[in-house]
């Protein structure tokens, strides 16, 4: 079973924090992903990574940046959180091939005050 | 770029068939991807289409027609735990080949 976990469920933060997310996978995928979901817009793609220290600005990259020091490891940062980044954030991975699914983590429900 | 429309919520009674609808317009494509997600949970997979036609998987079928940009999926002998949103996700080609650009989810409500 593929598995992809995520370092917190929950998160509160205070504006102007810097804010890591961390999403680790088991299935050494080569491809990994984080979005952020919000009611009435659906998942959006913020950064993607196709390989290791290799990045891809997605949809939405503005006021966040990411790190993949690891194949399995890819973390989302905010470097200065605002409240219009309250939201759920959701990180998948897949292989490379076209017919290959991508499989979410559980999600981290990310809260700025 | 890519638009994909599906319609924002649907009623069905358990027992019944529900079709949900996905429509893309698209710069390439190389599949389109059906999810389900719970509510507070994450998208799971359900299907992927590549080639026109009907793909079954048990109680769920899903549809493509690439030159009409139009997806469906099939939900048949509808239970109460099918209620959930459907999230239509197109994958493009070339430099985006890697990355999926979902719909806004389709919430389905199962009823008794």
């Amino acid at each position: 079973d593929v598995k992809v976990t995520q370092s917190s469920r929950y998160l509160v933060k205070r504006t102007g924090e810097k804010v890591f997310l961390e999403c680790v996978q088991d299935m050494d995928h080569e491809n990994m992903f984080w979005y952020r979901q919000d009611p009435g817009l659906g998942l959006r793609l913020i950064y993607f990574s196709y390989d290791v220290k290799m990045k891809e600005k997605g949809d939405i990259p503005e006021g966040y940046s990411v790190s993949r020091e690891k194949k399995e490891r890819f973390s989302l940062i905010l470097e200065s959180a605002s409240t219009n980044q309250t939201s759920m954030y959701l990180c998948a991975s897949s292989k490379v091939h076209r017919e290959e699914t991508q499989y979410f983590g559980p999600g981290t429900r990310l809260l700025v005050l | 770029g890519q638009n994909i429309d599906q319609p924002t919520e649907m009623t069905a009674t358990e027992g019944a068939i529900v079709q949900i609808n996905c429509t893309y317009q698209t710069s390439g494509f190389n599949g389109l991807f059906w999810y389900q997600q719970h509510a507070g949970e994450a998208p799971t997979f359900l299907s992927y289409n590549v080639l026109d036609g009907l793909e079954e998987k048990g109680r769920f079928s899903s549809f493509l027609s690439r030159s009409k940009g139009y997806s469906y999926l099939l939900l048949k002998e509808l239970q109460m735990k099918d209620s959930a949103s459907y999230l239509c996700a197109v994958k493009g080609s070339g430099a985006g080949s890697y990355q999926l650009t979902f719909g806004k989810g389709t919430k389905l409500s199962v009823i008794p």
